[in-house]
């Protein structure tokens, strides 16, 4: 079935560090991508996403190429700030069944001045 | 503004009690979701709705039920058959279901059993 597999945390970064968080996927046939992001008591934001091979979604400063040869779709910032402390999800919606959103369990984010 | 709103924020219950949890959502979606989130864990999804009157099961329906009498509701109560309920649960709905369709997501519930 389809699963989606992430970097375990926390990850622990100084501010204006370069972030990944990595994502890779088991999916039959063209899945949708997607990242979302939690912050401490809410709900989960669309981050952004990707519908096909070699799309690159982009948001707030954060990248994720959707890799079909690698089955990744890792997460990058260039420099991230204190306000990005938070959990983010990898999550993908692929054919069958009622095409289900499938989450990876999270990877916690801490940025420190 | 259109979106989805949960309620309550927090809620407490006692043993062998039934609890419901609300949601309801102004953007005008067809599909709706209930997800229950522990700690370190990804998100199960426990019931779902793709259009008023039906509802299937999710991956961990056990011990949960739904309605969907309203497109603009799909409350879910937590029923006592329901061994370890303590869990943030979050509403979610989406357009549609297709494959690049997103989800919109809830503030959520944390339920506490006391």
């Amino acid at each position: 079935g389809n699963s989606v597999t992430q970097m375990e945390g926390p990850v622990t970064l100084s501010e204006e560090a370069f972030l990944t968080i990595n994502c890779t996927y088991t999916a039959t046939g063209y899945p949708s991508l997607f990242w979302y992001v939690q912050y401490p008591g809410e709900g989960l934001q669309l981050l952004l996403k990707a519908t096909k091979a070699d799309d690159k979604g982009s948001n707030k400063g954060f990248e994720a190429t959707y890799r079909k040869e690698t089955t990744s779709f890792h997460l990058e910032k260039g420099s991230v700030q204190v306000s990005d402390s938070a959990v983010y999800f990898c999550a993908l919606r692929g054919s069958g069944g009622y095409n289900k959103l499938i989450f990876g369990a999270g990877t916690r984010l801490a940025v420190h001045p | 503004d259109g979106g989805i709103t949960q309620s309550p924020k927090y809620l407490f219950r006692k043993e062998g009690q039934n609890v419901t949890l609300s949601c309801e959502q102004n953007l005008n979606h067809d599909a709706m979701y209930w997800y229950r989130q522990d700690p370190g864990q990804g998100l199960r999804l426990i019931y779902y709705s793709q259009i008023v009157n039906d509802f299937q099961k999710g991956d961990i329906a056990e011990g949960y039920s739904v309605s969907r009498e309203k497109k603009e509701s799909f409350p879910l109560t937590v029923t006592s058959a329901q061994k370890n309920p303590t869990a943030f649960y979050l509403c979610a709905s989406s357009m549609g279901r297709g494959l690049n369709t997103e989800a919109f997501f809830g503030q959520g519930t944390r339920l506490t059993v006391v």
